[in-house]
């Protein structure tokens, strides 16, 4: 199975600042790389796929990168909704797997 | 409203059972690939089965194959997850998840509010 590693596990930052998250694989993913928010008691909600196209009705401060084994999310100007835990997804094989999640918390 | 409803989550002892369902609305649930998630704090997220529009195909995490077996009534819009030979590494919330066609990379779009799972004695 894909492993996925994301870094930093937690990010302290105010509102207005711009942020970078990695998600690096343990071997090559295509297309198939996905960003989530999470915040508490909720589900997961799906931000980006295909590493760089953003899901209809997510605000365009958020942006995706990346290929091979190396990704990035990007939030452009942190607003106070965006504080929560962001996971990466990928597929391959019939299988998914998930990074382990990094906070995004206020600084 | 567009939405995934889990039940049958609860406290088992290890090596018990439990069968999780979980109740599609307002889409046409036979025309989507569905998936289970699991979450814990000391796992993570996790993908745990997925099963095809008709049920012909399904696919497992290899840490649950062998023991739970993941079903769909297209008839009654619901997804069923049957857990046995429980342990305490399965606790935690799970999801049932919609799954997009890979047109769209192969992602979850529509997830339940979760059912919690407790193995302990």
């Amino acid at each position: 199975d894909i492993h996925l590693t994301q870094s930093p596990s937690t990010l302290s930052a105010s509102v207005g600042d711009r942020v970078t998250i990695t998600c690096r694989a343990s071997e090559i993913v295509n297309i198939w790389l996905a960003w989530y928010q999470q915040k508490p008691g909720k589900a997961p909600n799906l931000l980006i796929y295909k590493a760089s196209t953003l899901k209809s009705g997510v605000p365009s401060r958020f942006s995706g990168s990346g290929s091979g084994t190396e990704f990035t999310l990007t939030i452009s100007s942190l607003q106070p909704d965006d504080f929560a835990i962001y996971y990466c997804q990928q597929y391959n094989r019939y299988s998914y797997t998930f990074g382990q999640g990094t906070k995004l918390e206020i600084k | 409203e567009v939405q995934l409803v889990e039940s049958g989550g609860g406290l088992v002892q290890p090596g018990g059972s439990l069968r999780l369902s979980c109740a599609a609305s307002q889409f046409t649930f036979s025309t989507y690939w569905m998936s289970w998630v699991r979450q814990s704090p000391e796992r993570g997220l996790e993908w745990v089965a997925n099963i095809k529009q008709d049920g012909s195909e399904k696919h497992y995490v290899d840490s649950v194959k062998g023991r739970f077996t993941i079903s769909r009534d297209n008839a009654k819009n619901s997804l069923y997850l049957q857990m046995d030979s429980l342990r305490g590494e399965d606790t935690g919330v799970y999801y049932c998840a919609r799954e997009r066609p890979h047109d769209y990379g192969a992602n979850f779009d529509l997830w339940g509010r979760g059912t919690l799972v407790t193995v302990s004695s």
